[in-house]
């Protein structure tokens, strides 16, 4: 059973460069997330589903796009790479938004230079 | 809005010595809790969780007890391990107008001696 998963696992960027995370479930899971860990900040949540065609801003949303067009892919869009856009971006997903615990993927650790 | 606050680390202890790692929330309404780990170059996973006040839950050896008079979720161990040295996160995820946003606190980073 694959769970969550996430590519690339590691990429660099240019300041403006454009590039797409991917994340995909296997669990028929309707919620989906995606967060971003910085050191001292614990997880913040950049934008989440609750279900296929539905999308929604969390804490820290700008520079960022999402869509989801499937019930298993959610994927991460970044506009035009900034260096504080530098960190390590985790996907997650849920069977429902409430009280079922996210299941993670392992992480993408993005440089932008 | 909802928020969650960890006991600062880094954290480092014995083997078998006694782990308690404090986490209050601030949240309106009734939310789940969380604590979940994460170990070097992974995601974060599920450790244990509670729906409901006074709910207890546990896993490894690690417990929590969901008190909602003192909107607190303390994780303890009575007994850890060289294998227990993580990174230790509590979070929430609430009803309402923020279902969907789960908030996590900044972590607690626990190494153990043997």
């Amino acid at each position: 059973n694959a769970g969550v998963t996430q590519t690339p696992k590691f990429q660099v960027l240019k300041t403006g460069q454009s590039m797409t995370l991917q994340c995909a479930q296997d669990m028929n899971h309707e919620y989906m997330s995606w967060y971003r860990q910085d050191p001292g900040m614990g997880l913040r949540l950049i934008h989440y589903s609750v279900g296929a065609g539905i999308t929604d801003q969390g804490e820290v949303p700008n520079g960022y796009n999402v869509s989801r067009s499937t019930t298993e892919d959610f994927p991460l869009r970044l506009l035009s790479a900034a260096p504080s856009q530098t960190s390590v971006y985790f996907c997650a997903s849920s069977r429902q938004a409430w009280s079922s615990p996210l299941h993670f993927g392992n992480g993408t650790r993005l440089t932008v230079t | 809005g909802d928020s969650v606050t960890q006991m600062e680390g880094p954290v480092t202890l014995s083997e078998e010595a006694f782990l308690t790692i404090n986490c209050t929330y601030t949240a309106t309404g009734y939310p789940s809790l969380f604590w979940y780990v994460q170990y070097p170059g992974e995601g974060l996973q599920l450790l244990l969780k509670a729906t409901k006040a006074d709910d207890k839950g546990s896993n490894k050896g690690f417990e929590a007890t969901y008190r909602k008079e003192t909107t607190s979720f303390h994780l303890e161990k009575g007994s850890v391990q060289v294998s227990d040295s993580a990174v230790y996160f509590c979070a929430l995820s609430n009803t309402g107008t923020n279902a969907g946003k789960s908030t996590f606190g900044d972590g607690t980073t626990l190494t153990v001696k043997p």
